[in-house]
């Protein structure tokens, strides 16, 4: 069956230091793979899309990387700060431009 | 990008009873609006594809009976859940795809509403 798994439910981190989260897939073949934010009872806010010929993508301190023989991506948020606080999801884009989302994880950065 | 309201943002309902949720586009015109459902620290699940003009497309799993979607403009899509019951307590949420933007498959997501079935 198919299945997007996000690496943890929670990540605590101090300040400053760099934030990586994981998303692993089975059973998908996705032509793009986007970051989503969510704060508590709010929708979810883009972030980034990596394509499946792109190995690494980078806006402000985010980075993300797809691998797609892994079947995997990572986000990392560098220097975070106590603002980066909030639920990350990946999400697959399909070839129907239907997205299929991870569980999401939670980060919260200790000042 | 493209700002997307929804109403209400809270809801309590009865059982039984039928609830309409609104999703607006505010500044440009959605052919395409998808409704997701999450509930609590679980993953948006898609629930069906809203095109203007036509039927609305339905996930595996998911009663188009009772969930009655209805995109009648292109700035426009409400989701009625019909005969609520406590099970049907969840956050719904919806989103556009804005297909001029540079990243196509970028959507925009709506605040969500949050419903509760006594």
């Amino acid at each position: 069956s198919q299945k997007i798994e996000q690496n943890s439910e929670a990540l605590n981190i101090q300040e400053g230091k760099t934030a990586t989260l994981t998303c692993n897939y089975t059973n998908y073949s996705p032509a793009y793979l986007q970051w989503y934010r969510q704060d508590p009872g709010r929708g979810p806010v883009f972030l980034l899309l990596i394509r499946e010929n792109e190995k690494e993508k980078r806006k402000e301190r985010l980075k993300v990387t797809f691998d797609t023989t892994l079947k995997q991506s990572l986000f990392h948020i560098t220097a975070s700060q106590p603002a980066d606080s909030a639920t990350y999801l990946c999400a697959l884009v399909l070839n129907d431009y239907k997205l299929s989302f991870g569980a999401g994880t939670t980060v919260t950065v200790r000042a | 990008g493209a700002v997307v309201s929804q109403h209400p943002s809270r809801v309590i309902c009865k059982s039984g009873t039928s609830v309409k949720i609104e999703c607006r586009s505010l500044d440009f015109q959605a052919t395409t609006m998808f409704w997701y459902r999450q509930f609590p620290k679980q993953s948006l699940m898609l629930m069906a594809t809203s095109n203007e003009g036509s039927k609305a497309t339905y996930e595996q799993g998911v009663e188009k009976d009772k969930f009655l979607i209805n995109h009648a403009s292109l700035t426009l899509s409400t989701l009625t859940v019909t005969s609520a019951h406590p099970e049907d307590s969840s956050f719904y949420i919806c989103s556009v795809r804005d297909l001029i933007s540079r990243i196509s498959n970028e959507q925009f997501f709506g605040p969500g509403t949050r419903l509760t079935v006594l």
